[in-house]
């Protein structure tokens, strides 16, 4: 079985650029998370998607956004992007959403690696 | 305001001793605990997780110990292997992560040969 595939492994931008990351989760899975890692940080929730449907958002600006297709494919959208933006960017999938206490876990993806210059 | 902190940012462990990584969280609210395991350029794995009506669980070589009382909770690895060699999070979640996995920063285990 395929894991969570995240493209592309790595990209480059500069200041006030937009990108796009897309994940495939593993096949079946219906929930997306997505998640920014940076070393000051650590790993923060950015959003979760279910059926298409935005059921969580985490504590970060409206430039991070993102959508789930009918394929249960997702993809991550940053506008304007800032310095601070550059960070690993994790996406994770479950069987049901919000997985908890005896439900399926998340599996994340190799991550896409965003560097802002 | 850190929820999940893990105050070690390193670790070194001799192979075959007892690797002790710690955790500490503010959220009273939290009732589920995990810890994932990461690779450099992978994402991070599940290894092992309470509930917060436990105290202890154990999965083979990886024993995870809640103290709620003090809001502590502590992964050991017995024995330690050389493959252990990599980065741990700890991570929390309210009412089955509806509000997304909160993670701790990691701690870097190293295994010393």
């Amino acid at each position: 079985k395929a894991g969570v595939t995240q493209t592309p492994r790595y990209l480059i931008k500069t200041r006030g650029q937009q990108v796009t990351l897309s994940c495939s989760p593993i096949s079946g899975h219906r929930s997306v998370s997505w998640y920014q890692q940076t070393p000051g940080q650590g790993l923060q929730f950015l959003f979760e998607y279910f059926s298409e449907t935005q059921r969580n958002k985490g504590n970060f600006p409206g430039r991070f956004s993102g959508r789930q297709f009918s394929n249960s494919r997702s993809e991550m959208n940053v506008s304007t992007l800032e310095l601070g933006d550059s960070a690993l960017y994790l996406c994770a999938s479950s069987l049901v959403p919000q997985p908890g206490i005896g439900e399926e876990k998340l599996f994340f993806g190799s991550g896409t690696q965003l560097s802002v210059l | 305001d850190q929820q999940v902190k893990q105050n070690s940012p390193s670790l070194s462990v001799q192979e075959g001793r007892i690797s002790i990584l710690n955790c500490d969280y503010t959220n009273s609210m939290f009732d589920y605990f995990l810890w994932y395991k990461k690779y450099p350029a992978e994402g991070p794995t599940f290894l092992i997780s309470i509930s917060s009506i436990k105290d202890k669980n154990e999965d083979g070589r990886f024993t995870v110990f809640l103290n709620k009382s003090a809001k502590h909770l502590s992964l050991h690895i017995v024995p330690s292997q050389p493959g252990d060699s990599a980065v741990y999070f700890c991570a929390a979640s309210v009412g089955g992560g509806a509000d997304g996995l909160t993670f701790g920063k990691g701690t870097h285990l190293i295994i010393q040969p």
